[in-house]
């Protein structure tokens, strides 16, 4: 089966601008979880989708958003970057009914450098 | 507001050593705790999941311990190899106002030495 797949693997993009991050979960998976990972402030979570619908959200601001499509793939969107916005996002699937008692499978990552 | 700490924060040993690494945690209604390990650059990998209701998990090498009253988490690494290098995080998974979302710790950096 599968990993967690994520595209692109690595992005410049300058300040101001928006970009847009793509995560295929494991087949089956309806869970997608997004984190942020710096240097400065560790692994943080940003937000989860199950079935379409985002079901929990971290502390970032509005900027950060995404979406989930019908085939559970996910998307999300940092609008007006800025250079603290330069870090790993990793995206995580888990179990077809994402429940929490279920364990997450992590993607490779994006790799974002904002310049 | 969950806080993980992870100690060592760092690690340097010859091969062959067995390990033990620590994970603590402040609020200890948790559901369950993930262990993973990470490669320079790269997405994390999955090595053990403790229920709340579990004590210990092993798989492989590896072994995982929880005592969730007192908040703390041990993976043990038995006959360390060059291959274990990386860096190991702790992810107690918590109710956060009705949400279930993970909290890593900063982490413990392996190396094993050949």
């Amino acid at each position: 089966k599968a990993g967690v797949t994520q595209t692109p693997r690595y992005l410049i993009k300058t300040r101001g601008q928006q970009v847009t991050l793509s995560c295929s979960p494991i087949s089956g998976h309806r869970s997608v979880s997004w984190y942020q990972q710096t240097p400065g402030q560790g692994l943080q979570f940003l937000f989860e989708y199950f079935s379409e619908t985002q079901r929990n959200k971290g502390n970032f601001p509005g900027r950060f958003s995404g979406r989930q499509f019908s085939n559970s793939r996910s998307e999300m969107n940092v609008s007006t970057l800025e250079l603290g916005d330069s870090a790993l996002y990793l995206c995580a699937s888990s179990h077809p009914d994402g429940q929490v008692v279920y364990e997450q499978y992590f993607g490779p990552g994006t790799r974002l450098t904002v310049t | 507001k969950q806080e993980v700490t992870q100690i060592p924060a760092a690690l340097s040993v010859p091969e062959g050593e067995n390990l033990v690494l620590n994970c603590s945690f402040t609020d200890s209604a948790i559901y369950n705790l993930q262990w993973f390990r990470q490669d320079p650059g790269k997405g994390l990998t999955s090595l053990l999941l403790i229920q709340s209701s579990q004590r210990e998990q092993t798989s492989g090498r590896l072994n995982a311990s929880l005592d969730k009253s007192s908040g703390r988490s041990t993976l043990y690494i038995a006959a360390s190899q060059p291959g274990d290098s990386a860096t190991y995080l702790c992810a107690p998974k918590g109710a956060s106002g009705g949400s279930y979302i993970p909290t890593f710790g900063r982490g413990t950096s392996l190396i094993v030495h050949p």
